[in-house]
């Protein structure tokens, strides 16, 4: 059992366009994590989402965690080709539990 | 401060070859971790060491082998590779920062098993 889903598994769009991608569970997480991974890279941590409710920014990216602590969004405003990547929502248990990804392309 | 590395970053076995993968960090982080990723796949956690002198299997441990050999050095052995072993390897290490507990990973082994 995926204890974190990841939609949607792919994503394609034009630059300048926004995007929301997004991250469930059934479970409650202390705390949940972003990652970007870019092509022959290994992820890199991008937030920490601790509090129900909490909002972070990141430049042009906006993650929300959810008031339950089950699920997150990753808000892209304006995505530009750099924003090309994996991107991994990972829940805190020992060890961390991944979701499968979304895979974003952005197109200039 | 190199984070963490791993070698080597390309390699190609052929089936019953046996090799190691090479992992290091240098962030006095107590716990080390190996995973696999595979298309569609995701990361999967093949084992970690939550502190030195321990490991513990995870999701995809069969037909490895791993050994934390000190804080800053995990590794991890393939005793007979096979062509499903074919995969990206990733080691990480995790710690808590800032933001609470943070991994942070190496730049990869693309193992190729022919």
């Amino acid at each position: 059992t995926q204890l974190l889903e990841q939609s949607p598994q792919f994503l394609s769009i034009q630059e300048g366009e926004n995007l929301t991608v997004y991250c469930n569970s059934s479970s409650v997480f202390s705390s949940l994590q972003w990652y970007r991974q870019e092509p022959g890279e290994g992820p890199v941590l991008l937030v920490t989402v601790v509090t129900g409710g909490e909002v972070k920014k990141l430049k042009r990216l906006t993650f929300q965690f959810g008031d339950a602590r089950k699920d997150s969004s990753l808000h892209i405003t304006a995505a530009q080709p750099g924003d090309t990547g994996l991107y991994l929502c990972a829940g805190a248990y020992t060890p961390l539990v991944f979701g499968k990804g979304t895979r974003l392309s952005v197109i200039a | 401060n190199a984070g963490v590395t791993q070698t080597p970053k390309f390699q190609v076995l052929k089936t019953g070859q046996s090799m190691t993968l090479q992992c290091a960090q240098d962030m006095n982080h107590n716990s080390m971790y190996w995973y696999r990723q595979d298309p569609g796949m995701g990361l999967r956690l093949i084992y970690y060491s939550a502190s030195e002198g321990t490991t513990d299997k995870g999701e995809v441990p069969n037909g490895y082998n791993v050994s934390r050999l000190n804080k800053r050095e995990f590794s991890l052995r393939l005793e007979s590779a096979a062509p499903s072993q074919t995969s990206v390897y990733f080691c990480a290490s995790s710690g808590f920062g800032g933001g609470g507990y943070e991994q942070y990973f190496g730049p990869g082994t693309r193992l190729t098993v022919t």
